[in-house]
């Protein structure tokens, strides 16, 4: 499958840990996005990256969140001292012209 | 910042044909794409406009009309399987990301 893969897909936590999660984009995109979906609602931009570099970040990125996409090719969103309001779908979306979206990560913060 | 509007539900009868209206208001306009999202599902791709006028891929169509902030995704002889939420999003100039509205379910009778 060449396919966005995002692991884990779902992801159950208590509240004060910390989640990693993980995206490998469509190999030949440079561009890697990570959003944030909860129900009833359109995908929110959290960040962005363009080959290794983070472009852009969202003010709903707080300093808890951090991104990192180290070699150019898969992603990481990592979630410190986890909250309640956090629990959403957290998508991945790689692109040369439209996005590609993943299946998501879903968290559920207990 | 943008601002997208579009109705939150729709109810269609298969076979017939429903036009989801999406409104927006940009700081910039670099393109509108429309995807569509199956309960639990990634948004997959189903439209691109840029420029004024229509796009039709088989049984969907899209229409943009930049002066008036509009577009609008046609679905023609309905399917069961098209019962899902059709998001609207813009791009902006000089950004390569996505800003969504917040959806339209769209419920397909028998």
């Amino acid at each position: 499958d060449t396919g966005v893969s995002q692991d884990p897909r779902h992801k159950i936590t208590k509240r004060g840990q910390n989640v990693t999660f993980r995206c490998d984009p469509i190999s030949e995109h440079n561009r890697l996005y990570w959003y944030r979906q909860t129900l009833g609602q359109g995908p929110e931009f959290l960040t962005y990256f363009q080959n290794e570099a983070q472009l852009e970040k969202s003010r709903l990125l707080s300093d808890r969140f951090s991104a990192e996409r180290p070699k150019g090719s898969f992603s990481t969103l990592e979630i410190q001292r986890t909250e309640q309001g956090d629990s959403a779908m957290y998508l991945c979306a790689s692109s040369l012209q439209e996005l590609f979206f993943g299946e998501g990560s879903r968290l559920t913060v207990l | 910042g943008q601002n997208i509007d579009q109705p939150t539900e729709m109810t269609a009868t298969e076979g017939a044909i429903v036009q989801i209206n999406c409104t927006y208001q940009t700081s910039g306009f670099n393109g509108l794409f429309w995807y569509q999202q199956h309960a639990g599902e990634a948004p997959t791709f189903l439209s691109y406009n840029v420029l004024d006028g229509l796009e039709e891929k088989g049984r969907f169509s899209s229409f943009l009309s930049r002066s008036k902030g509009y577009s609008y995704l046609l679905l023609k002889e309905l399917q069961m399987k098209d019962s899902a939420s059709y998001l609207c999003a813009v791009r902006a100039p000089n950004d390569y990301k996505l800003s969504f509205g917040a959806g339209t379910t769209v419920t397909v009778r028998a």
